[in-house]
């Protein structure tokens, strides 16, 4: 019972190197979503999804983009690491009925860009 | 757009000493929910509130929804060592479209135990 599961757990980039981070989840949930976190800043929305083929921007979208073909899969997609964008990125999935149920997030990327 | 403030942003309390984090949110909210992260983990569900003035415990761990469903918060009586980490809270309103996906999370309160 795996849950959800991201890869990679680390990865530093150059600036302007582009790159996906992995997000699976084996729990048969609609919903996934993407977070960061930084330092006195909580969890920020990037993206989400409410089911295959469907994504809609968070809080913070510009830099990043996604897509949901299966309802297993989420990646984020960075087009173009800037500095900025050095963070813990947590990918979360709940099921239907988003605002009701409890997210269950991976074990998170740390990711940091030169 | 919606905004969750949480305070205090650390708290550090010797062991056996309680602990309250506090959730104000700038519009209605439809629930709330509160998640723990333990440090170098991911945030973990520990409860959800509903309906105004609703009061759940867990254990040592009580939680209250504001009468107007604008605050919360989350109280831990005589604290122990296992409750270091940082204590989210996550609210959603039930703004109408196709925003119906976003929680908005507060930014957290450190939570620091001295043996």
């Amino acid at each position: 019972n795996a849950g959800v599961t991201q890869t990679p757990k680390f990865q530093v980039l150059k600036t302007g190197q582009s790159m996906t981070l992995q997000c699976a989840q084996d729990m048969n949930h609609e919903y996934m979503s993407w977070y960061r976190q930084d330092p006195g800043m909580g969890l920020r929305l990037i993206h989400y999804s409410v089911g295959a083929g469907i994504t809609d921007q968070g809080e913070v979208p510009n830099g990043y983009n996604v897509s949901r073909s299966t309802t297993e899969d989420f990646p984020l997609r960075l087009l173009s690491a800037a500095p900025s964008q050095t963070s813990v990125y947590f990918c979360a999935s709940s099921a239907r009925g988003y605002s009701n149920q409890p997210q269950h997030f991976g074990d998170g990327t740390r990711l940091s860009i030169l | 757009g919606q905004q969750v403030m949480q305070i205090p942003q650390y708290q550090h309390v010797q062991e056996g000493e309680d602990f309250t984090t506090y959730c104000n949110s700038s519009t209605t909210l439809s629930n709330i929910q509160w998640y723990k992260q333990r440090p170098g983990g991911h945030p973990v569900f520990l409860i959800q509130l509903v309906k105004s003035g609703e009061v759940k415990k867990q254990k040592r761990l009580t939680f209250q929804f504001g009468e107007a469903k604008k605050n919360s918060s989350l109280h831990i009586t005589a604290t122990q060592t296992t409750d270091v980490g940082t204590y989210f809270c996550a609210g959603r309103t039930n703004a109408g479209g196709t925003s119906y996906g976003k929680l908005t999370f507060g930014q957290g309160t450190i939570l620091t135990v001295h043996p």
